[in-house]
């Protein structure tokens, strides 16, 4: 039972250029979210998906895309990266039943970006 | 913007003094977690305490939450060395499925 995977765990890009970040959960858990933490700071979600088949914005989507490829894996896409983009990328996952209030999130270990 | 609010920013203790942190929040909540992170790792959960209780234990650590004032705090009673780590505060807040994190309290605990 490995948790919440991330993959990959480091990356450097240019700007301008684009790349997907991996997220898989082996829980069974219906919720999946993509948060990401700068330097000092708290998490900012970034997507989130309530539901197989179902996103989400979050406080800070601009520049982000997301898929929820079935119910274990949710991916986070940069298309065009830009340098405030560097910062800890994190997924997380929890049960949150149907019309149930935010319960507690799984992490995972987090991907270290870094736009040039 | 950040729900929660933690205090202090930063927290330097001795090993077996306990640590205090707390937490501020701005709207009605469904309830409100206590998450640990260690340096350069993902966040771990610790407890979670529903808006109609008021206090909560878990081994060595023990959460009020007073949602009159809109309150929460975190205690860790005999802290040890690897207590070291920041902890936050994360709100559900009412009509939102997703939690809302606060900017952390970075607990030091000297050896």
């Amino acid at each position: 039972n490995a948790g919440v995977t991330q993959t990959p765990k480091f990356q450097v890009l240019k700007t301008g250029q684009s790349m997907t970040l991996q997220c898989a959960q082996d829980m069974n858990h219906n919720s999946m979210y993509w948060y990401r933490q700068d330097p000092g700071m708290g998490l900012r979600l970034i997507y989130y998906s309530a539901s197989e088949g179902t996103t989400d914005k979050g406080e800070v989507p601009n520049g982000y895309n997301v898929s929820r490829l079935n119910k274990r894996e949710f991916s986070l896409r940069l298309e065009s990266a830009a340098p405030s983009q560097t910062s800890v990328y994190f997924c997380a996952s929890s049960v949150l039943s149907a019309g149930g209030p935010s319960d507690t999130q799984y992490f995972g270990p987090g991907t270290r970006l870094t736009v040039l | 913007s950040q729900q929660g609010e933690e205090d202090p920013q930063a927290l330097s203790i001795q090993e077996g003094e306990n640590a205090t942190m707390n937490c501020s929040y701005k709207t009605s909540i469904n309830n409100l977690q206590w998450y640990r992170q260690n340096s350069g790792r993902g966040l771990v959960h610790l407890i979670l305490i529903r808006s109609n209780e008021r206090e909560k234990h878990s081994g060595r650590l023990r959460v009020t939450l007073d949602t009159s004032k809109k309150s929460s705090s975190l205690l860790i009673t005999a802290s040890r060395a690897a207590d070291t780590a920041s902890y936050f505060c994360a709100t559900a807040d009412t009509g939102r499925r997703a939690l809302t994190f606060g900017s952390g309290t970075r607990l030091q605990v000297q050896p």
